[in-house]
């Protein structure tokens, strides 16, 4: 299976900030990678597919890009309602596989 | 607009089956792939299989084969996930996800989730 490693597990940022996660591939997987926001309680929502593109509706703040084994998962602007666990998941090969989540709280 | 509706809350014991049902509207039900993805406490997402509903097809997670089956009754655009001999590891919030577009012959080779229902609580416990 390949592996997906998110970095970091856990993020502190203030209101304005610029935000940063990575996700790590343990294989190739040219740009099969997606990211989803998850708030407490709530099913996941596609954000951004194959690395980089922005999902209908999703405000521009939030981007991807990467390809291979590196990904990054950006917010230019950290707003109080991007509180949430975010997670990468890989579809290159079955069985698609999750990161381990990032959860994002506001300092 | 496209919206996946699931069935209730469960509390099976050890070694029971339990069935999730996944009611899909605002969309052609049998032109895209129903995804099925569980998350335990504390755990990351897991994907667990996948069904054409168009033509039946499935493809399961091997870790769960042999344990979990999904089907679909287009007539009503519901998907169904199965999963039996359950132990207390399976307690988890189970979610069905719409994925790729499929044709007849074949599914496109983009797999995204979206949108995803509401999620079951399966709690197997003695």
């Amino acid at each position: 299976d390949i592996q997906m490693t998110q970095s970091p597990s856990s993020l502190s940022a203030s209101v304005g900030d610029r935000v940063t996660i990575t996700c790590q591939a343990s294989q190739d997987i040219s740009n099969y990678l997606n990211w989803y926001q998850q708030k407490p309680g709530k099913a996941p929502k596609l954000l951004i597919y194959d690395a980089s593109n922005l999902h209908t509706g999703v405000p521009s703040r939030f981007s991807g890009s990467g390809s291979g084994t590196d990904f990054t998962f950006t917010i230019s602007s950290l707003q109080p309602e991007d509180i949430a666990t975010y997670h990468c998941q890989q579809y290159d090969d079955l069985p698609y596989t999750f990161g381990q989540g990032t959860k994002l709280e506001i300092k | 607009q496209v919206q996946l509706v699931q069935s209730g809350a469960e509390v099976k014991k050890p070694g029971a089956s339990v069935r999730v049902s996944c009611k899909a509207s605002g969309y052609s039900f049998k032109n895209f792939a129903m995804h099925w993805v569980r998350q335990a406490p504390g755990q990351r997402l897991e994907w667990m299989g996948w069904i054409n509903a168009g033509n039946g097809d499935t493809k399961y997670s091997q870790k769960l084969q042999g344990r979990v089956t999904i089907t679909r009754d287009t007539s009503a655009s519901t998907a169904y996930m199965e999963l039996s001999s359950l132990r207390s590891e399976d307690t988890a919030v189970y979610y069905c996800a719409r994925g790729q577009y499929c044709s007849t012959f074949n599914c496109y080779r983009g797999v995204w989730f979206d949108p995803w229902g509401q999620g079951t609580l399966v709690t197997v416990s003695s």
